[in-house]
């Protein structure tokens, strides 16, 4: 039992560039979610999905894309790379059932965009 | 106003030591409530769910006041290995599962 795993753990984009960050859960849970932590600050929410087919945006989604092709796996897109996107990107999931929803993170994703 | 608020510290504390975190919400209707702790250049673990009638883990014990919309957490005889980032977060069950996290409290305990 893995638990959440994102790949890669670090990545240096060039301004413009594009890359996809792949996050898999193995906990059967049904909802995932792709945060951003900028240094110093809180984790902000960009997407969510509450299961395979459906996802929706969170706080700061402009600049990024995602699906959610099976309740595995949730991959976060970044198009035409940015600065302002050099981030810890977190993934989590949680079961969601009867007011349970702890959140289980990966380990995250260390993006620089020069 | 932010919708979690936390002292941001740093708080700095002796070993042995017992310090407390509140953090308030703004959103009267939240459900779920959750202290979770970070190591520096890691990801965030559970530490603890608040249940309404308070709880306690060991040396950690957690409150929830709705009325004044506050969670606190309190930590008793601190270990080195309590350093780390505290951070608040708190649920709408039916907003599909979003929380909201505080921007954390940092603890460093000192020999």
């Amino acid at each position: 039992n893995a638990g959440v795993t994102q790949t890669p753990k670090f990545r240096i984009l060039k301004i413009g560039q594009s890359m996809t960050l792949q996050c898999a859960q193995d906990m059967n849970h049904n909802y995932m979610y792709w945060y951003r932590q900028d240094p110093g600050m809180g984790l902000k929410l960009i997407y969510y999905s509450v299961g395979a087919g459906i996802t929706d945006k969170g706080e700061v989604p402009n600049g990024y894309n995602v699906s959610r092709s099976t309740t595995e796996d949730f991959p976060l897109r970044l198009e035409l790379a940015a600065p302002s996107q050099t981030s810890v990107y977190f993934c989590a999931s949680s079961y969601q059932g009867q007011g349970r929803n702890e959140q289980y993170f990966g380990p995250g994703t260390r993006l620089t965009v020069t | 106003r932010k919708e979690v608020e936390q002292d941001p510290g740093p708080f700095n504390v002796p070993e042995g030591a017992t310090v407390a975190f509140n953090c308030t919400y703004s959103n009267s209707a939240s459900q779920s409530f959750f202290w979770y702790r970070q190591d520096c250049r890691k990801e965030p673990k559970l530490l603890m769910s608040v249940y309404s009638s308070g709880n306690e883990d060991g040396r950690f014990t957690a409150q929830l006041n709705r009325a004044s919309q506050y969670i606190s957490l309190l930590i008793r005889d601190s270990k080195l290995s309590d350093s780390a980032t505290y951070l608040c977060v708190v649920s709408l069950n039916t907003n599909a599962g979003k929380s909201t996290f505080g921007d954390g409290t940092t603890l460093t305990v000192k020999p």
